[in-house]
């Protein structure tokens, strides 16, 4: 079974300021996807970012990018220039590739909450 | 379509009473996810449709627990005999197909058993 992991249930950064955080998974298949998504109080979930495995190329999206380490299984979030809108909850999600024959269900880690301060 | 729709919002229910959640996904997404999030936790797999078809559940899913898709559009999801653990916020998702890995959330439906 795959299993994502989120070591920092909490992270803080200033504003303008840099942040990463971290997520590690588990899995012995090679064709699969790696998304973050940010969950804001009382708020829908929302896709930030996301990682086909099979590209080398780290993902990029505005402000957000991925260092994507394949062999290490290690999937991170870095958030430039943050601000207050991106205070929330981030979740790590896993989902085996489209290949698969199965449902496509995600794989959440337990999430970091992200505190942006002035 | 403004996206995946969940009412109610929040429900309150004693304990051993049944309780039923609706989820409206986007107009074309055949896939329909139901997601539970307890406190502190990433949201957890209960089950999946494509269309109208109940194609996999999680062994998260006791007896209690059923979920329908009639005619592949809204879906219900409903708890019998609601026990106190059964507390949690239940996220339903939507995609439209295997091509487009992309799961659109809606805001969920938090349920405090009392």
């Amino acid at each position: 079974a795959q299993t994502v992991t989120q070591s920092q249930p909490e992270m803080s950064v200033q504003e303008a300021e840099t942040v990463t955080l971290s997520c590690t998974y588990d899995t012995s298949e090679s064709d699969y996807y790696l998304f973050w998504y940010k969950q804001p109080p009382s708020r829908q979930m929302i896709l930030v970012i996301r990682q086909e495995a099979y590209k080398q190329q780290n993902a990029t999206e505005n402000r957000f990018s991925v260092n994507f380490q394949k062999a290490a299984k290690s999937f991170s979030l870095k958030i430039s220039d943050s601000q207050l809108g991106d205070a929330a909850m981030y979740f790590c999600a896993y989902r085996r590739g489209i290949n698969t024959g199965t449902a496509s269900k995600l794989t959440f880690g337990t999430g970091t909450r992200l505190q942006v301060t002035l | 379509d403004t996206g995946v729709s969940q009412n109610p919002r929040h429900k309150i229910t004693k304990r051993g009473q049944n309780v039923t959640f609706r989820c409206d996904p986007i107009s074309e997404h055949n896939r329909l996810y139901w997601y539970r999030q307890t406190l502190g936790q990433g949201p957890e797999f209960l089950t999946y449709f494509q269309n109208e078809a109940q194609l996999e559940k999680s062994r998260l899913l006791s007896d209690r627990f059923s979920a329908e898709r009639p005619k592949g559009s809204f879906s219900t999801l409903e708890i019998q005999r609601t026990e106190q653990g059964d507390s949690a916020m239940y996220l339903c998702a939507s995609s439209l197909d295997p091509a487009n890995t992309e799961a659109f959330f809606g805001q969920g439906t938090r349920l405090t058993v009392v």
